[in-house]
C-alpha cells in the first residue's frame, strides 16, 4: 500500500511569502493522479489541484502543483491572509489515500 | 451542493446511518465517496458508490462494517457504519468525484460534514 508523507508538518510564514509544500509517495503514483486540498477549521476540505497540476474551478493562479513519480509539490506564490490553513495531498492512482497534512501558520 | 444529515451520538456496538442529498448536478453522472476525519486528525477514505449502477468499493480497513447505498429517487447517498467503536468518533463527509466514473478520484464538492460521537 502506498504511503504519502507530507513535509514539513508546519510551515511558519508571513503574508506575501512563497510557500512550498511537499508530498512524497512510497511508490510511483499512477498517471500523476495526485490532488491537493485546503482545509480551514470547522470546514470541509476544498479541492485546489488535481492530476498533479490542474487547478480546480475558481482556484486563484497563485496556487500551482508540480511533480511526477513519487515527488510532488504545491506552491503558493504569494501568501494571502486567507491561505493560512492545513493542506493535504491525496493520491488516487489506487484506492484514495491522503497525506497527514501540512499546516501553514502565521510567523 | 451536498447536504448531510445532523450530528449523531451512538453507543459502542450500535450502528449509524448518515445521509447526503445532492442537488445542482445530475446525480447519476458522478460517484460519491465518504471520507472521515477523527478530531484533530487527517482524512481517511471509507468507500465509494456509483449512483449509475450501484457499483461500490470499500476501504479494506472498514470492509464488513460499512455499507454505502443510494436512493436515486431523492438523489441521496447513505453511509451506514456498524459495530461502532470509540475510535469511530469522527466527522463524516460525503464528496463528489471529479471524473464521475471511478472510485479512484479526486473530490470537487463536499458535504458540510456530520459529526458522529461514539460514547457510552
Amino acid at each position: 500500500e502506498i504511503v504519502l508523507t507530507q513535509s514539513p508538518a508546519t510551515l511558519s510564514l508571513s503574508p506575501g511569502d512563497r510557500a512550498i509544500l511537499s508530498c512524497g509517495a512510497s511508490q510511483t503514483i499512477i498517471s500523476g493522479y495526485l490532488a491537493w486540498y485546503q482545509q480551514k477549521p470547522g470546514l470541509a476540505p476544498r479541492l485546489l489541484i488535481y492530476d498533479t497540476s490542474s487547478r480546480a474551478t475558481g482556484i486563484p493562479d497563485r496556487f500551482s502543483g508540480s511533480g511526477s513519480g513519487t515527488d510532488f509539490t504545491l506552491t503558493i506564490s504569494r501568501l494571502e491572509p486567507e491561505d493560512f490553513a492545513v493542506y493535504y495531498c491525496q493520491q488516487f492512482g489506487s484506492s484514495p489515500l491522503f497525506g497527514q497534512g501540512t499546516k501553514v501558520e502565521f510567523k | 451542493q451536498l447536504i448531510q444529515s445532523a450530528a449523531e451520538v451512538k453507543k459502542p456496538g450500535a450502528s449509524v446511518k448518515v445521509s447526503c442529498q445532492a442537488s445542482g448536478f445530475r446525480f447519476d453522472d458522478f460517484g460519491i465517496s465518504w471520507v472521515r476525519q477523527s478530531p484533530g486528525q487527517g482524512l481517511e477514505w471509507m468507500g465509494w458508490i456509483s449512483p449509475y449502477n450501484d457499483d461500490t468499493r470499500y476501504a479494506q480497513s472498514l470492509q464488513g462494517r460499512v455499507t454505502i447505498t443510494t436512493d436515486t429517487s431523492t438523489n441521496t447517498a447513505y453511509m451506514e457504519l456498524r459495530s461502532l467503536r470509540f475510535d469511530d468518533t469522527a466527522t463524516y463527509y460525503c464528496a463528489r468525484g471529479v471524473s464521475g466514473t471511478d472510485y479512484r478520484d479526486a473530490f470537487d464538492f463536499w458535504g458540510q460534514g456530520t459529526m458522529v460521537t461514539v460514547s457510552s
